[in-house]
C-alpha cells in the first residue's frame, strides 16, 4: 500500500524562525512529489518535485527531494504569521494521476 | 474569477437523503477528481475522470457514485447519505503534463454535514 507521512504533525514558531517540514513516502511506483498549502480553504499549489536534487524556490519557500532516501523537505524562512496554515504533501504515483496525501503538518507562526 | 468551482460550499442533510455536490472548471483540463478530506486522515480520492467518457474508483468509492456531463462538469452523489459521510469535500482538475507529471488544482471546497 502507497504511503506518505509527513512530519512533525504540528508546529508552532515565532515570527521570524526557519522551519523544515518532512515528508518521506513508500510507493510502487513515483512520478512526482507536491507540496500544498492549506489554509481554511482549498489547498493551493507550491511545487511539484520530480528530480532529485534540484531544488525549487518560490520566495522564502525552498523544497527539494532526494528519490534515493524517499523523502522531501519544505524550507521556509523568515517565517511570517501568513504562513501559518497546513502544509501538504502529495506523491503522485502515476497510477492514472492519483495522488496519495500525508495528513500534513499544521504550522502556526506566533508573533 | 475562480477557475475550479463547487456548489453548494456548505450543506447540511439528514441520513438516507440523496446529495449531488457540483463541480465546474474553467481551466480546460481533461482531468477531474473528487476527493473528501477528515481530521487526522488527510485527502483521499473519491473518483476520478480523465474524460468524459472515462471514469473510475478511487480508494473510497463506495456510497458515492458520480457523473461527467461535459469536460467541464463533473459531479459527486451520495444516493443515501450517512453520518460517516460528513466532511469536506474536495473537487480538482489536472491537464496532461508533457513531462508526464500532472499538477493538480483544487476547487474552494464542499462542507457536507450528515445529521
Amino acid at each position: 500500500e502507497d504511503k506518505v507521512v509527513q512530519s512533525p504533525l504540528s508546529l508552532v514558531v515565532h515570527e521570524g524562525d526557519t522551519v523544515t517540514l518532512n515528508c518521506s513516502y513508500e510507493v510502487t511506483n513515483f512520478r512526482s512529489l507536491l507540496w500544498y498549502k492549506q489554509e481554511k480553504k482549498a489547498p493551493t499549489f507550491l511545487f511539484m518535485l520530480t528530480s532529485s536534487g534540484i531544488e525549487k524556490k518560490s520566495g522564502r519557500l525552498s523544497s527539494i527531494l532526494d528519490k534515493k532516501e524517499l523523502f522531501s523537505i519544505l524550507n521556509i524562512t523568515a517565517t511570517q504569521t501568513g504562513d501559518s496554515a497546513v502544509y501538504l504533501c502529495a506523491v503522485d504515483t502515476g497510477t492514472a494521476s492519483k495522488l496519495t496525501f500525508g495528513t500534513g503538518t499544521r504550522l502556526q507562526v506566533t508573533l | 474569477d475562480a477557475d475550479v468551482t463547487q456548489t453548494p460550499r456548505n450543506r447540511i442533510t439528514k441520513t438516507g437523503k440523496r446529495i449531488m455536490l457540483e463541480c465546474s472548471q474553467t481551466k480546460g483540463h481533461d482531468r477531474m477528481y473528487w476527493y473528501r478530506q477528515d481530521p487526522g486522515l488527510g485527502l483521499r480520492l473519491i473518483y476520478y475522470s480523465f474524460d468524459v467518457k472515462d471514469i473510475n474508483k478511487g480508494e473510497i468509492s463506495d456510497g458515492y457514485s458520480v457523473s461527467r456531463q461535459a469536460q467541464a462538469k463533473f459531479s459527486l452523489s451520495l444516493e443515501s447519505a450517512i453520518p460517516n459521510q460528513t466532511a469536506l469535500y474536495f473537487c480538482a482538475t489536472s491537464d496532461r503534463g508533457g513531462t508526464g507529471a500532472d499538477t493538480q488544482y483544487f476547487g474552494p471546497g464542499t462542507r457536507l454535514t450528515v445529521l
